[in-house]
């Protein structure tokens, strides 16, 4: 079956530690992005990519990097610059980030501070 | 900048009755909005897609409204089943940025 794995499920950062949380998909979809979920509060956009060796900031980049080396993988760090990384991290992907198609997501990452 | 508004952080009712969520947008219309099904501890998972040129959409016991006079869309869960029970989140996208903007979600419980 086709889909998103993310992976760990759950992740413990101690300070001044950067964390590398892991999306992988198997749908050949050319756009992949990172959101963080807060209780209460909307999606919001990390980061996105396209295609291949190119991404974008989203609407709160600051503190997180992220790489698209390969179609398949879209990795996330978060950084000891992010002074408040706990939250639940979702992967998706779609065919491309212009067309109607919904988004697949992974079943997350839930980040906590020792 | 945009504003998504869904009701209530959560509504509870009845089995057998119909669940009905909203989703409020301010400023200009969105080419499209998405609904979303969300589980605790899971991702997201896609309902229903409607148009801006589109006034409903039904799938199964969905159903979703969209009124851009009102800058609303419904969504219905007709005879509503305890399996129904989750979180939906609504997600516009606007014109130009072309970027998905998700609610924060109303939680629904349907009670036996």
């Amino acid at each position: 079956d086709g889909g998103i794995t993310q992976s760990p499920k759950y992740l413990f950062r101690k300070e001044g530690q950067n964390v590398t949380l892991s999306c992988e998909q198997n749908l050949n979809h050319d756009a992949m992005y990172w959101y963080r979920q807060d209780p209460g509060q909307g999606l919001r956009l990390i980061y996105y990519s396209q295609i291949v060796n190119d991404f974008q900031k989203g609407d709160i980049a600051e503190g997180y990097s992220v790489s698209r080396e390969k179609k398949e993988s879209f990795p996330l760090t978060v950084t000891s610059a992010q002074k408040n990384p706990t939250a639940f991290y979702l992967c998706a992907s779609n065919r491309d980030r212009a067309s109607n198609q919904p988004q697949h997501f992974g079943d997350g990452t839930r980040l906590s501070i020792l | 900048s945009q504003k998504i508004e869904q009701n209530s952080e959560a509504l509870n009712i009845q089995e057998g009755k119909t669940a009905t969520l909203t989703c409020n947008y301010t400023n200009y219309s969105p080419a499209y909005l998405q609904w979303y099904r969300q589980d605790p501890g899971r991702g997201p998972v896609f309902l229903l897609l409607i148009r801006e040129n589109e006034k409903e959409k039904r799938k199964e016991r969905l159903k979703v409204t969209f009124d851009t006079t009102l800058k609303q869309s419904l969504f219905h869960i007709t005879a509503s089943q305890p399996a129904d029970s989750a979180t939906y989140l609504c997600a516009p996208l606007f014109k130009p940025a072309r970027q998905l903007t998700f609610g924060s979600g109303t939680q629904l419980t349907v009670l036996p």
